[in-house]
Formats: structure tokens, sequence, C-alpha cells
């Protein structure tokens, strides 16, 4: 297993403003990844974070909007930019380790609760 | 059409009671996996349990089992023994894909699950 800690776990941020999040990790992982989860909702996978290189992202995602950085394997950031309030959602780094050729864990940090006025 | 699908918003058991909560997934992939995590009212995600495409055996973490009929692309658990502290909301996710190429999750829309004293 692995322990992920996020900072901020919650802000209040004005519309128009950037936000980053940091996700920090306990040990070398080789998959780093940003999901998020609006209100009342599931989660949906933003991008995977490439370690020294850029991230990878999802349909519906852009990187001038979530700028990722990841310098390390063990360090990852999250910037949600010129925020608006549909913007308003739990944040959350997961982490995946490949075991046996079988991918068959995968943990997430605390979250980070962002509310956008 | 939806990749995972929990068809229970939400459920209610007795303490001490079993309960089951139901997960159906389509993919056209041969190798994947299921997860299941836990969601409390915190907002943190708790990985509880996996089960692999190829794996023969129905996969067990403690009161945590995963029923598992590929058959049918059901991948249920089962909570035996439930407790207060169960209460929360769960999520069935999948990935697809052998490793190597494809780490993405993707999630059910959960189910809430409380346990009456």
């Amino acid at each position: 297993s692995a322990v992920i800690s996020q900072k901020p776990s919650r802000d209040i941020c004005q519309r128009g403003t950037s936000l980053t999040i940091q996700c920090q990790v306990d040990s070398q992982v080789t998959m780093m990844f940003w999901y998020r989860q609006q209100p009342g909702q599931s989660l949906t996978l933003i991008a995977t974070a490439n370690q020294g290189s850029e991230a990878t992202y999802e349909s519906g995602f852009v990187i001038d909007k979530f700028p990722i950085s990841r310098p390390n394997l063990t360090f990852s950031t999250l910037t949600v930019s010129n925020m608006s309030p549909e913007d308003s959602s739990i944040y959350l780094c997961s982490v995946g380790f490949f075991a046996q050729s079988s991918y068959n864990e995968q943990f997430f940090g605390p979250g980070t609760r962002l509310t956008v006025l | 059409a939806q990749k995972i699908t929990q068809t229970q918003p939400g459920m209610f058991v007795q303490e001490k009671e079993a309960v089951t909560l139901d997960c159906t997934y389509d993919t056209s992939d041969q190798s994947y996996g299921l997860f299941w995590y836990k969601q409390p009212s915190s907002g943190e995600m708790i990985f509880l349990i996996y089960q692999g495409s190829y794996d023969e055996q129905n996969a067990t973490e403690g009161r945590y089992s995963l029923n598992f009929q590929k058959a049918r692309k059901s991948a249920n658990l089962v909570i035996s023994a439930s407790q207060l502290g169960d209460s929360a909301m769960y999520f069935c996710a999948m990935r697809e894909g052998s490793g190597g190429s494809n780490y993405k999750l993707t999630f059910g829309k959960g189910t809430l699950l409380t346990v009456n004293p």
C-alpha cells in the first residue's frame, strides 16, 4: 500500500483565480493520476501524471485548464486554472501499483474539497 | 452504454447481517480488473477488494468478498456481519486492458449503504 497526502485538504476560492493542489506519496510509484468528483457524482479521470513528460489528458480535460506537473516519482501537482463555480469538486490524487504482471492495486489520497464562489 | 452499472442507489441493512451490492460491467477486453471502493462522508476513497478477469477464485478480504460471475459480467460485493461503520458510499470500478497500456479506472455511480442498529 501507499500513504498519500494532499494539500490543501479544502479551500474556498474566488472565480477567476487558480489553485494548485499537491500530492505526495511515501514511496516511489510508477503511475499517478488525478480524478475529479463533482458533487453527488462518481469519479472521473482528469489525467495521468507522467514523470518527466507532459501529462496524458482524458477527453474533456485540457492542459490549459488543468496543468499538471510530476517532477519525480513521489510528487505531483494539479492546478485548477481560471476557476468557475462549476469547478467546485473533490480532487483526488491516485497511485497505482503493478504487481506480478497484474495491476491490482490503486489507492487514493484523502482528496481536496474545492468550493468556487 | 455504461461500462459500470450499479443499479442500487441506496441500500439498507441491519447491523450484523450480510448485504450484497450489485455491479455489472461491460467490456470486450479479455483482460480487465474490477475494484470496489468505500467512500465515507469524509470523502476519502478506501480500496476494498480487487478481482482480475483471469482469477479463478472469488476475491476475499476480511469481511468483504467479491462474487465474480464472468459469464454474467457481474462483480457483486458481499459484506458480511455489517457494522455501523460500514455506512458509506460504495463504488465499483473497472480497469480495461492489460497492464502497461491502460490504467484508467471507470467508476459506477455508487450505492449508498446505510447500516441500521
